[in-house]
């Protein structure tokens, strides 16, 4: 089982559609790491996280910590925002990834 | 936070060649590292290399395989030698800023694929 989970695995949704993608993690860490990742390979790091809720434009990122658990959140999705979103855990520098959800928002 | 380059950003190598990969970074940082993503994968760390050490490899990453150079604090490079088809991967660059919390930065990756 890996020690990050995300979900869906693949997520399609119509332009303006509200988008939540999970993720749960069983590893200790110090800080939660949302990445958005395109096509052609590059990464983004969207947020980083150790409590609380975070929110950038139309993205919006929340982490419960007792519960192992973080969402991130799409408003008013766009063509655009399709990419693989990736979740990923550590403690200090090293980095624990889940397998990321494919989004599709379609026009 | 950071902005780093990779070169090459993609290419195609023959089997049993090797490939240098570069990474320049517009500051100065301590730690940087190497990651895989073989394709339907997650990223996986190759190795952690910092500026005045031999950099250390994890688990199921050698050297001879995976040379790595890092002469100073903006720039490495990772070798990836004698390569198989097995090797076609995104391999990318990363850097981390402590300030409590170690945030990283992530390379725009090289998209390699050896026939």
């Amino acid at each position: 089982k890996n020690e990050v989970e995300q979900s869906p695995q693949n997520l399609t949704a119509q332009e303006g559609e509200f988008i939540t993608i999970n993720c749960s993690y069983s590893v200790g860490i110090s800080a939660l790491h949302w990445l958005q990742q395109h096509p052609g390979g590059g990464i983004v790091s969207l947020f980083m996280l150790s409590s609380g809720k975070k929110k950038h434009g139309r993205l919006i990122a929340t982490i419960n910590i007792q519960e192992k658990h973080s969402s991130l959140h799409i408003t008013a999705s766009h063509p655009r925002d399709s990419a693989v979103y990736i979740c990923s855990g550590g403690s200090n520098y090293k980095l624990t990834f889940g397998k990321g959800t494919l989004l599709t928002v379609n026009p | 936070s950071a902005v780093i380059s990779q070169k090459p950003s993609r290419d195609i190598c023959q089997r049993g060649t090797s490939l240098t990969i570069q990474c320049q970074v517009d500051s100065q940082v301590t730690m940087m590292f190497w990651y895989r993503q073989q394709p339907g994968q997650s990223l996986t760390l190759i190795a952690t290399a910092n500026q005045g050490s031999e950099a250390t490899y994890e688990s199921g990453f050698v050297i001879d395989k995976f040379p790595i150079s890092r002469p100073n604090l903006t720039f490495s490079t990772l070798t990836v030698s004698n390569m198989s088809p097995e090797d076609s991967s995104i391999y990318l660059c990363s850097v981390a800023i402590s300030g409590g919390l170690y945030e990283q930065y992530f390379g725009p990756g090289t998209r390699l694929t050896v026939t």
